[in-house]
């Protein structure tokens, strides 16, 4: 599947370290999503952007800064991240209009950070 | 918020017998999604139900969503080594496009 990339697939990186995820979604859809899944823990919503809108978690903390330039990339930017930090980050997109809202998902970034 | 419960967390079968996921939202959904993830993958969507009591079959899986649009489950009958993974429950509440997330249910069969 090449609808939704995700790079690096991969990222070591440590507590003091800047990094930026890069996501690319090539299915037309018009909403964007970064998701948080770490082990023995259900999908964490970080953030959305859809139609220039911005949902965020609330509980997400600012050291994960999202941008969005346009409807098909997606970006998480990252600095001074802690241990706990370290999960698979997935990207996925979907429609957000008509009847159709199911969600087409990334490969992940795997990210430990040290 | 809204809450998207799933049961049973895990689920050891042997090849051959059914499986049964179950999800039950706190609140009216405007549909129901289904999603598949393998060991080390991503989830994948298998599919999408709308319409109250309505059900859905793909080969060896039946999907329903319940009468009141608050609950849904997915059975496979004659497991198969190829259904390992976790399947999640999704839906989205009247009126948004973005959906809570079940914990999911992770299937393991055994050979």
């Amino acid at each position: 599947e090449t609808g939704v990339t995700q790079t690096p697939r991969h990222l070591v990186m440590g507590m003091t370290n800047k990094k930026s995820l890069k996501c690319e979604q090539h299915l037309g859809h018009n909403a964007m999503y970064w998701y948080k899944q770490s082990a023995k823990k259900p999908l964490e919503l970080m953030f959305v952007y859809s139609l220039e809108e911005r949902v965020e978690n609330n509980s997400v903390p600012s050291r994960f800064s999202p941008e969005c330039p346009n409807s098909s990339h997606l970006f998480l930017h990252l600095h001074t991240l802690q241990p706990e930090d370290s999960a698979l980050y997935l990207c996925a997109s979907s429609q957000r209009t008509g009847d159709s809202y199911e969600q087409y998902f990334g490969p992940g970034t795997r990210l430990t950070v040290t | 918020g809204q809450q998207v419960m799933q049961i049973p967390q895990y689920q050891h079968v042997q090849e051959g017998e059914d499986f049964t996921t179950y999800c039950n939202s706190s609140t009216t959904l405007s549909n129901i999604q289904w999603y598949k993830q393998r060991p080390g993958g991503h989830p994948v969507f298998l599919i999408q139900l709308v319409k109250s009591g309505e059900v859905k079959k793909q080969k060896r899986l039946t999907f329903q969503f319940g009468e009141a649009k608050k609950n849904s489950s997915l059975h496979i009958t004659a497991t198969q080594t190829t259904d390992v993974g976790t399947y999640f429950c999704a839906g989205p509440p009247g009126g948004s496009y973005i959906p809570t997330f079940g914990r999911g249910t992770s299937l393991i069969v055994h050979p």
